[in-house]
C-alpha cells in the first residue's frame, strides 16, 4: 500500500521554508526520501530508520514518528536548486513503495 | 563516484515486439531493482533481485516480464511482447544491501525511455 504525501504541490520564493509530509497506514521500519528533477532519475536524500537512526545529506533534515507512521521532510532557506518532485518511499520487505510525490517549485 | 548505468537511453519498438533493457549496477551492491515511471506519474516498483533470484515482484510484473543477471555485471529486464501501455521510463537501481536492503539508499540509473508504437 503506497504512502500518502502532502501537499501535492508547493511554490516557494527563494529563502522560504517548506515541510513535506508522508504517512502510511502500515507500520514502518524505514522511510526513504528522494528528489527527482524533470527528466532525471530520483536522487537519494535521506533514510530514517526505526529507532532513530538517520542517514543522508547534511543540509536536509527530516523526522520519523514511528507511532504515527509519519515522516516529514524539512526544507529550510530554499534555493532554486531545490525545485523538483519529492518522493517518500516506505520500506516493505525488499521493495520500496513510493508516494505520488510533492512538486516543489522555488522561484527567485 | 560509482554509478548505475543503463542502455539504451531511448528505445522505440512496435507493439508485440520483445525488448531487453540493460543495466550495470554498482559492483559491490547485492540488491538490484527495476522501477517504472509513466510520464508525470510516480515511480512504481516492478521487481527486486538478490542472490540470483527474484526477491519480490509487484502486480505489474506479470508473465510478460523477466529479469536476468547473465554475468557478473549486467542486469536485464525483458518484456516479451510489448503493449502500448508499457511506454514509460524504466529505472534500474542497486542497493548495497549488507544485512538487508532497508538500511541503505537505492542508487538509480539514468533510465531507459521505452516508447511502444
Amino acid at each position: 500500500q503506497q504512502p500518502v504525501q502532502s501537499p501535492q504541490a508547493v511554490i516557494l520564493r527563494e529563502g522560504e521554508d517548506a515541510v513535506i509530509n508522508c504517512s502510511s497506514s502500515k507500520a514502518l521500519y524505514s522511510v526513504h526520501w528522494y528528489r527527482q528533477k524533470h527528466g532525471e532519475a530520483p536522487v537519494f536524500l535521506m533514510i530514517l530508520l526505526k529507532g532513530g537512526e538517520q542517514k543522508g545529506h547534511e543540509k536536509i533534515s527530516a523526522s520519523f514518528n514511528e507511532k504515527k507512521q509519519q515522516s516529514s521532510l524539512y526544507l529550510t532557506a530554499s534555493q532554486l536548486s531545490y525545485s523538483g518532485t519529492y518522493f517518500c518511499g516506505t520500506d516493505q520487505g525488499s521493495r520500496l513503495t513510493f508516494g505520488e510525490g510533492t512538486q516543489l517549485t522555488v522561484n527567485p | 563516484e560509482p554509478e548505475v548505468t543503463q542502455t539504451p537511453s531511448h528505445q522505440v519498438t512496435q507493439m508485440g515486439q520483445e525488448v531487453i533493457l540493460r543495466c550495470v549496477p554498482i559492483s559491490n551492491h547485492l540488491y538490484f531493482y527495476w522501477y517504472r515511471q509513466i510520464l508525470g506519474q510516480k515511480v512504481e516498483f516492478l521487481v527486486s533481485f538478490y542472490n540470483n533470484e527474484i526477491s519480490e515482484k509487484s502486480e505489474i510484473f506479470d508473465d510478460q516480464f523477466s529479469v536476468e543477471r547473465p554475468d557478473g555485471s549486467n542486469f536485464t529486464l525483458k518484456i516479451r511482447s510489448t503493449k502500448l501501455e508499457d511506454s514509460a521510463m524504466y529505472f534500474c537501481a542497486s542497493n548495497l544491501g549488507q544485512g538487508g536492503p532497508r538500511y541503505y539508499e537505492q542508487y538509480f540509473g539514468p533510465g531507459t525511455r521505452l516508447t511502444v508504437t
